[in-house]
């Protein structure tokens, strides 16, 4: 099956740094990368996610990129601020298939 | 629209008693599935539907039973629960990739603990 690494773990910024979390995947079938965000004790809600005929997408602060051939991508998030601070998840999979979810980011803002 | 609605949101089982996790959602989506997240891990998949009478395993089904008899309800049976099912259940769905979006909507979660 698909196996899907996360890094860092940890992310500590100071509030207007950018912060980068980086996911690579194995299963070259998978199609699909969705990041969620979920705060504490909160369910998991989705920020952006991309599909595999794009390269890179924006929404605001909020960007991720894919590299099909290195099977990586990458959640870039611009402008930190404080309510930022959550973990960080990111997925892989197909729609006919299973979705496979990283270990999570953990994302301090530090105002 | 009340979303993916789950019940109960917290339940202690003793070691060797069932239980049904119940998971409901409004939003006529196709797709259905069960999550669990153990402490400071990702989701890993438990079971999902793709319509009404269709259910299929994910990476971690041992331990557990699903049904899907209509598009609203997906339950998750526990049977003779052990302590390595300590963890909080999240149920999501989705509507038909086509539908405009692939988006999965998290229910609130069920937070089991196994003693």
């Amino acid at each position: 099956g698909e196996n899907v690494e996360q890094h860092p773990s940890t992310l500590s910024v100071q509030e207007g740094d950018s912060a980068v979390i980086k996911c690579t995947y194995s299963d070259s079938a998978s199609n699909y990368f969705p990041w969620y965000k979920q705060e504490l004790g909160k369910r998991p809600q989705l920020i952006i996610d991309i599909r595999s005929n794009v390269g890179e997408k924006k929404d605001q602060r909020i960007a991720v990129t894919l590299n099909k051939t290195a099977k990586h991508f990458s959640l870039h998030i611009t402008e930190t601020q404080p309510e930022d601070s959550a973990v960080y998840f990111c997925a892989a999979g197909s729609f006919r298939n299973q979705f496979y979810f990283g270990t999570g980011t953990s994302l301090t803002v530090i105002p | 629209n009340a979303g993916v609605t789950q019940t109960p949101k917290f339940r202690i089982l003793k070691i060797g008693q069932s239980m049904t996790l119940q998971c409901t959602q409004d939003m006529n989506h196709n797709y259905m599935y069960w999550y669990r997240q153990d402490p400071g891990m990702g989701l890993k998949l438990i079971y999902y539907s793709v319509g009404a009478g269709i259910t299929d395993k994910g990476e971690v089904p041992n331990g557990y039973n699903v049904s899907r008899s209509t598009t609203e309800d997906f339950p998750l049976r526990l049977e003779l629960a052990a302590p390595s099912q300590t963890s909080v259940y999240f149920c999501a769905s989705s509507p038909l990739p086509g539908q405009g979006t692939y988006e999965q909507y998290f229910g609130p979660g069920t937070r089991l603990t196994v003693t």
